[in-house]
């Protein structure tokens, strides 16, 4: 399979819902990042995690390699959260490897 | 304010000439990248540098090469652009876990 699943492929919430985005990996990775892509093109980086959990405002994201998955949950969804999420795990003993998922397209409702 | 600049923003060539997309950054970081993003996937590693002259392979080197001169910019050369070679090319730069992009240039070959 692919080294990097992410599901759901997409989304819709209203504004207010909370909702969590998944990505499965198929082999041990190193750590894992998580993007949005805003509807403009525009990438953020949204976090970097090497093991555990991690909060920033209304975002938390987990990353357990042993269980070979990563999360991340929204809460409280506003307009802007809308785009693309994208997880990128790091793999490779040595040589610097990144493989991306095919992202989570989400779509906020007022 | 942090910034990473990318020219040009939209470049249309044909088939077999040169392609150079130049990427800046007045963060110093020592390490920056290119990726390219083709419809319904993230992004792919192209090349990554750390540092000045200090270039490696990253997932689809084939086609492409950068140079590194100077630790704010970071270019991709394309010497004999191809039609599959059509993408938005995504550059950016980290210092530590955090990677910050550019807006993208967005490349036609014809």
């Amino acid at each position: 399979g692919m080294p990097v699943e992410q599901n759901p492929p997409a989304l819709s919430l209203y504004e207010g819902a909370d909702s969590g985005l998944r990505c499965n990996f198929s082999t041990t990775m190193k750590s894992v990042q998580w993007f949005q892509q805003n509807h403009r093109g525009r990438l953020i980086t949204l976090f970097y995690l090497a093991q555990g959990t991690k909060e920033n405002g209304r975002l938390k994201s987990t990353f357990n390699s042993k269980e070979r998955y990563s999360t991340l949950h929204i809460k409280d969804a506003q307009l802007e959260d809308s785009g693309t999420y994208f997880c990128a795990a790091e793999a490779g003993a040595n040589a610097y490897k990144v493989i991306f998922g095919k992202g989570t397209h989400l779509h906020v409702l007022p | 304010d942090m910034k990473v600049t990318q020219m040009p923003r939209y470049l249309i060539k044909r088939m077999g000439e040169n392609v150079l997309l130049e990427c800046g950054q007045d963060m110093s970081h020592e390490t920056m990248y290119w990726y390219r993003q083709d419809p319904g996937l993230g992004l792919q590693l192209i090349y990554i540098s750390y540092d000045v002259d200090s270039n490696s392979e990253g997932d689809i080197p084939k086609g492409y090469r950068v140079s590194r001169k100077k630790r704010e910019h970071f270019s991709l050369i394309l010497d004999s652009a191809k039609t599959n070679q059509t993408s938005v090319y995504f550059c950016a730069s980290s210092q530590g876990d955090e990677q910050y992009f550019g807006p993208g240039t967005r490349l036609t070959v014809l």
